[in-house]
């Protein structure tokens, strides 16, 4: 198994464009989830998806960001416009039912 | 709201100690516990899942424990070695259908030889 695939692993962008997060979860989990990871604050749930519906979006930051998931095996991350305290590493994760939470290995997000 | 707490933020050992890192959650009605590893600009990595049934689990030299009723976890490490250093994570789910995870905000472990 490939593990929790995501893409870009890093992305530097300026401010006001948009930024689109990938993530592919493992074949057969049932539940995705998007994490961010500062300093500052530690690791945050911004959304997540049980069989691809949304469940909780209560810690998307703003409606800058936006999450989708079209099927089970895709789930994207945009904020759009961008602004430099977007700046950290984003994480997605899967699980199956009440099993292990699995994570990718992260994209690292610079906003210039 | 569930939150983790995790003390101390930081600690350092020499190779060879045992040594025990602290989870603390303030709602007890959880489902699940889960340590993670973390190495510097790395993934979180699974270490042990505990089921709110149970009261610890082990893999090689780590034990994590369970309590509950009075909402703490510890993850025990044996025989310490430099490669255990990383960043320890705690993560709780709550006890409702289809809940995430929240996590603490680790402790940083550095052993020296």
């Amino acid at each position: 198994d490939a593990g929790v695939i995501q893409s870009p692993r890093h992305e530097v962008t300026e401010m006001g464009q948009e930024v689109t997060l990938r993530c592919k979860p493992i074949s057969g989990h049932n539940s995705l989830f998007w994490y961010r990871q500062t300093m500052m604050r530690g690791l945050e749930l911004l959304i997540y998806f049980n069989n691809n519906v949304p469940i909780d979006d209560s810690g998307m930051p703003e409606d800058r960001f936006s999450a989708k998931m079209p099927n089970a095996s895709f789930s994207t991350l945009k904020i759009q416009p961008s602004e430099p305290r977007d700046s950290a590493v984003y994480f997605c994760a899967s699980r199956i039912l009440a099993n292990e939470q699995f994570f990718g290995p992260g994209t690292r997000l610079t906003v210039l | 709201k569930q939150e983790v707490t995790q003390i101390p933020a930081a600690l350092s050992v020499p190779e060879g100690e045992n040594l025990v890192l602290n989870c603390s959650f303030t709602d007890s009605a959880i489902y699940n516990l889960q340590w993670f590893r973390q190495d510097p600009g790395k993934g979180l990595t699974s270490l042990l899942l505990i089921q709110s049934s149970q009261r610890e689990q082990t893999s090689g030299r780590l034990n994590a424990s369970l309590d509950k009723s009075s909402g703490r976890s510890t993850l025990y490490i044996a025989a310490s070695q430099p490669g255990d250093s990383a960043t320890y994570l705690c993560a709780v789910r709550s006890n409702q259908a289809g809940t995430a995870l929240i996590f603490g905000k680790g402790t940083t472990l550095s052993v020296s030889s």
